[in-house]
C-alpha cells in the first residue's frame, strides 16, 4: 500500500528566501508525481506534474524534481512572496491508478 | 485543462439531514472523483463514478451514506446523507486531463461543510 509523506509539516520564511519541499513516498511503482498547492477552505490547484520517465519539471519560479529509485520528490520554491503562503501537497499515482496525497507543508512567507 | 466548478462553496448543515453537492466539469471526462478532507488532514478517496455505471466506493466508504450519480460525462453529484459533527470536512471534485491515468488531475474548489 502506497503511503506519502511530507516533511516539514509547517515551514515559516522570510519573504526572498529559496526554499525546498520534501515528499517521499514508500512504493516506487508510480505513473506520476504531482504538487498542489490549497488555500485555507479551498480546493486544490495543480502547479506541476512529474511524469515516472521524467527527473524534473519547471514552471517559473518552481522546480519539482523526482528521484524514483529512492522515492522522493521535492519542490523548490525561489524567491518566495507573501502570496506563496499556502498549503503544499504532494501526491503519487500508481498502479490502481488512485492519487494518494500526503498530508502536506503549511508554508508561511513573512514580508 | 479542465475547470470544474463545484457547489455549494460551503454549508452549515444540522445533523440528521443531507446535502447534495454538485460537479459540473467543462469537459467530457469519463471518471470523476469525489475526496474529502477532514479538518487538518489530508485527501481520501470516497469514490470513483463512471458515467453508465454504479460509483466504485473505496474502503470505509459506503453507498448508502454517499449516494453519488453521475448522469452525464460532465456532471455527477455526492450526497451526504443522515448527517454527524463527523462528517464535517471539504469534499472535493477532481478528474483527470485527458479522462485516462497519468495525466493532470484537477480540482473544483471544493464545499467546506459544517455539521452542528
Amino acid at each position: 500500500k502506497q503511503e506519502v509523506t511530507q516533511i516539514p509539516a509547517a515551514l515559516s520564511v522570510p519573504e526572498g528566501e529559496n526554499l525546498v519541499l520534501n515528499c517521499s513516498f514508500t512504493d516506487s511503482a508510480i505513473y506520476n508525481l504531482q504538487w498542489f498547492r490549497q488555500d485555507p477552505g479551498k480546493g486544490l490547484t495543480s502547479l506541476l506534474l512529474i511524469q515516472s520517465s521524467q527527473r524534473e519539471q519547471t514552471s517559473g519560479r518552481l522546480n519539482a524534481s523526482l528521484d524514483k529509485s529512492s522515492g522522493r520528490s521535492t519542490l523548490y520554491i525561489a524567491a518566495s512572496q507573501p502570496g506563496d503562503s499556502a498549503t503544499y501537497l504532494c501526491a503519487a499515482q500508481g498502479g490502481s491508478e488512485k492519487l494518494v496525497f500526503g498530508k502536506g507543508t503549511k508554508l508561511t512567507v513573512n514580508p | 485543462s479542465a475547470v470544474i466548478s463545484q457547489k455549494p462553496s460551503r454549508d452549515i448543515c444540522q445533523r440528521g439531514t443531507s446535502l447534495t453537492i454538485q460537479c459540473q466539469v467543462d469537459s467530457q471526462v469519463t471518471m470523476m472523483f469525489w475526496y474529502r478532507q477532514q479538518p487538518g488532514q489530508s485527501l481520501t478517496l470516497i469514490a470513483t463514478a463512471n458515467q453508465g455505471s454504479e460509483a466504485t466506493y473505496e474502503s470505509g466508504f459506503v453507498i448508502d451514506k454517499f449516494p453519488i450519480s453521475r448522469p452525464n460525462l460532465t456532471f455527477s453529484t455526492l450526497t451526504v446523507s443522515n448527517m454527524s459533527p463527523e462528517d464535517s470536512s471539504i469534499y472535493l471534485c477532481s478528474v483527470d486531463s485527458q479522462g485516462a491515468k497519468n495525466t493532470e488531475a484537477f480540482f473544483g474548489q471544493g464545499t467546506r461543510l459544517t455539521v452542528v
